[in-house]
């Protein structure tokens, strides 16, 4: 079965870091398009982040600088490593599939890991 | 990367059809055919509803249809039913390799 599971969310105070995972199942991370999107309290989604099977990375201005997105091809693991985060980083962070089984489409979502930055 | 122009909000009553627009520029909606729209519920995470501006995933309902004229894409939905009562937004690629969302519509089921 394909399964995005996220974990690493929490409560962080301001210019904190945080590192997300999204865990993998069911297709090899490494192959696919991967994305993280978020969504801030009572908003629409956001694209954050994209990681291209070649390696590639791209960011949203928002977070250019800030944020970086890796994956572990041994755990099958997607990461999102956010530095110097601010309040309105606050949101739930999504780990998506994107371009599997639809091009550039996200086919695949997970159930979504809640990030506050807050003093 | 400015967020792609959807209504706020749309309204239908049970067998009626509604379209969502979706406004973009020559640099993501207007320059391919890349267009997706999901669909998500209060507490839940979105789901792809549509792909490539009209192709449906497996499962989708042939209720939800989808269509691009120029920088604008469109989401229409035939035969309301009360369950698609949600909020509906599309995505796109962008000329930059990069993903871009817009602002989201909320649909009321009269």
């Amino acid at each position: 079965e394909v399964q995005l599971v996220e974990s690493g969310g929490g409560l962080v105070q301001p210019g904190g870091s945080l590192r997300l995972s999204c865990a993998v199942s069911g297709f090899t991370v490494s192959t696919k398009y991967m994305s993280w999107v978020r969504q801030a309290p009572g908003k629409g989604l956001e694209w954050v982040s994209l990681l291209y099977s070649g390696g590639i990375t791209y960011y949203g201005d928002s977070v250019k600088g800030r944020f970086t997105i890796s994956r572990d091809k041994s755990k099958n693991t997607l990461y999102l490593q956010m530095n110097s985060l601010r309040p309105e980083d606050t949101a739930v962070y999504y780990c998506t599939r994107d371009s599997g089984a639809a091009r550039y489409g996200m086919d695949v979502w997970g159930q979504g890991t809640t990030v506050t930055v807050s003093s | 990367q400015s967020a792609l122009t959807q209504p706020a909000s749309v309204s239908g009553s049970p067998g009626q059809s509604i379209t969502i627009s979706c406004t973009g520029t020559s640099s993501d909606v207007g320059g391919y055919n890349y267009v997706s729209w999901y669909q998500q519920y209060p507490g839940k995470a979105p789901k792809l509803i549509i792909y490539e501006v009209s192709n449906r995933p497996s499962g989708v309902s042939n209720r939800f249809s989808g269509s691009k004229s120029d920088n604008t894409a469109s989401l229409t939905i035939s035969g309301l039913q009360a369950e698609d009562e949600a909020d509906y937004y599309c995505g796109s690629y962008t000329r930059n390799y990069t993903r871009v969302f817009g602002g989201g519509t909320k649909l009321t089921v009269l």
